[in-house]
């Protein structure tokens, strides 16, 4: 599985942006760069996904870098409802293995 | 977006019984759905792939026998802890992936705490 690496934790002002990195440096050119967040005693929730082109949504923006290597996640304006932990993982399509094995992610805190 | 549920969503069991656990998708179809385990301040662990109408593809070191998992239909997957253990007390999640996405993004249960007396 294509490793990613994130900080062990980050923390954050309230209505500040928030930059999540994440290194990805074995990423393929057909693998997705996704990123997930977890609340305490949730399941994970879909937070945004890309290939090659940055990426926007309601609930966040994904950084691209040129050579792919590496990629952010950018909470625009956090709130104390983004405390969590965010996951970033690469999804491989290749046939019969298409899974997405979570990494340690990025807890991350939002002081008020 | 796509909602998947779980239930129940926390269960006590006593050694050596068995559990089962559902997962549904409530508003579309999906032919494959994962299921997760995750320990306190640990990340989720992948335990299966299960594809609607064959057998579940389970990851290394995790025991087949020890956790049943079907697949009966396009919106269904159940996961049975069988004799269950203390050493099985965990967070477990499944998800679904949609039947007409190969970019890969997967919608999660809400979870089911298992804990085993």
């Amino acid at each position: 599985d294509a490793k990613t690496t994130q900080p062990n934790s980050m923390e954050s002002n309230e209505e500040e942006p928030v930059h999540l990195p994440c290194n990805h440096s074995t990423i393929s050119g057909t693998d997705y760069i996704h990123w997930y967040r977890q609340l305490p005693s949730q399941g994970p929730e879909y937070v945004i996904h890309g290939l090659t082109s940055n990426v926007n949504n309601r609930m966040a923006s994904l950084a691209i870098a040129e050579d792919r290597k590496s990629s952010t996640l950018i909470l625009h304006r956090a709130t104390l409802r983004d405390a969590a932990v965010y996951y970033c993982i690469l999804f491989r399509r290749i046939q019969g293995a298409q899974k997405l094995v979570f990494g340690q992610g990025t807890r991350l805190t939002i002081n008020p | 977006g796509a909602v998947v549920s779980q239930h129940p969503s926390r269960v006590i069991c006593k050694s050596g019984t068995s559990v089962k656990i559902e997962c549904r998708s409530l508003d579309f179809q999906a032919t494959t759905m994962f299921w997760y385990r995750q320990f306190p301040k640990q990340s989720l662990m992948l335990m299966a792939t299960s594809n609607e109408g064959s057998k579940a593809t389970y990851e290394q070191g995790v025991e087949k026998d020890k956790f049943l998992i079907n697949h009966a239909s396009l919106t269904l997957s159940t996961l049975t802890v069988t004799s269950a253990h203390p050493e099985d007390s965990s967070f477990y999640i499944c998800s679904a992936r949609l039947a007409v996405t190969n970019t890969g993004e997967l919608f999660f249960g809400e979870g089911s705490r298992l804990t085993v007396l």
